[in-house]
């Protein structure tokens, strides 16, 4: 079955405590991306890549980090958290950003307090 | 970023047609996706418009106009389970990688 597989579901850590939100997918897409998304904002684009080592920053990478090491997972990195980044997260994926449905992974709801 | 515009909140009421619209400007325009997102749940693919007219897919529909910046997604015989939100979405091929840019959404209600 195709999916984007996204962990954990649901998180509460602390203000610095760092974490990491893994996603991987299984359709050997090239295309991976994060969003937040916030009530009256949308999805927000954190970070995408376009293929292994390849990435780049979206609208609001401010406190976050990603990686490409192998082409099925990406994961997001926060060095430290801190309570604006409490949000409902969002990994994707899919052939290219016009090349195809973007398949979601079922979404990180994350708490910093 | 991106100027994509859609209204906040749509109400409609169960077996009728819908019309959702969705405006925008982008340098590098490269295509235009619907996305339907229930409360809680991940957004799931609906269309894609790359050239101008009508897509049309069961009870939905979605058209594009590239020269006035401008697409619709026509949702008819509406049901319950279409109350959700409707995200509008473009590929900009502007940026080295290209890019895909989502609307704030429309809130649909549908009222038995």
């Amino acid at each position: 079955e195709a999916q984007v597989t996204q962990n954990p579901r649901y998180l509460i850590t602390v203000t610095g405590k760092k974490l990491t939100v893994t996603c991987s997918q299984n359709m050997n897409h090239e295309y991976m991306s994060w969003y937040r998304q916030d009530p009256g904002l949308g999805l927000r684009q954190i970070y995408y890549s376009m293929n292994v080592e390849v990435t780049d920053k979206g609208d609001v990478p401010e406190g976050y980090k990603v990686s490409r090491k192998e082409k099925r997972n990406f994961p997001l990195i926060l060095e430290s958290p801190s309570p604006n980044q409490t949000s409902l997260y969002f990994c994707a994926s899919s052939d290219g950003p016009a090349k195809g449905e973007a398949f979601f992974g079922q979404g990180t709801r994350l708490t910093v307090v | 970023g991106q100027n994509i515009d859609q209204p906040t909140e749509m109400t409609a009421t169960e077996g009728a047609i819908v019309q959702i619209n969705c405006t925008y400007q982008t340098s590098g325009f490269n295509g235009l996706f619907w996305y339907q997102q229930h409360a809680g749940e991940a957004p799931t693919f609906l269309s894609y418009n790359v050239l101008d007219g009508l897509e049309e897919k069961g009870r939905f529909s979605s058209f594009l106009s590239r020269s006035k910046g401008y697409s619709y997604l026509l949702l008819k015989e509406l049901q319950m389970k279409d109350s959700a939100s409707y995200l509008c979405a473009v590929s900009d091929r502007g940026s080295t990688l290209g890019r895909l840019y989502f609307g704030r959404g429309t809130q649909l209600t549908v009222w038995p």
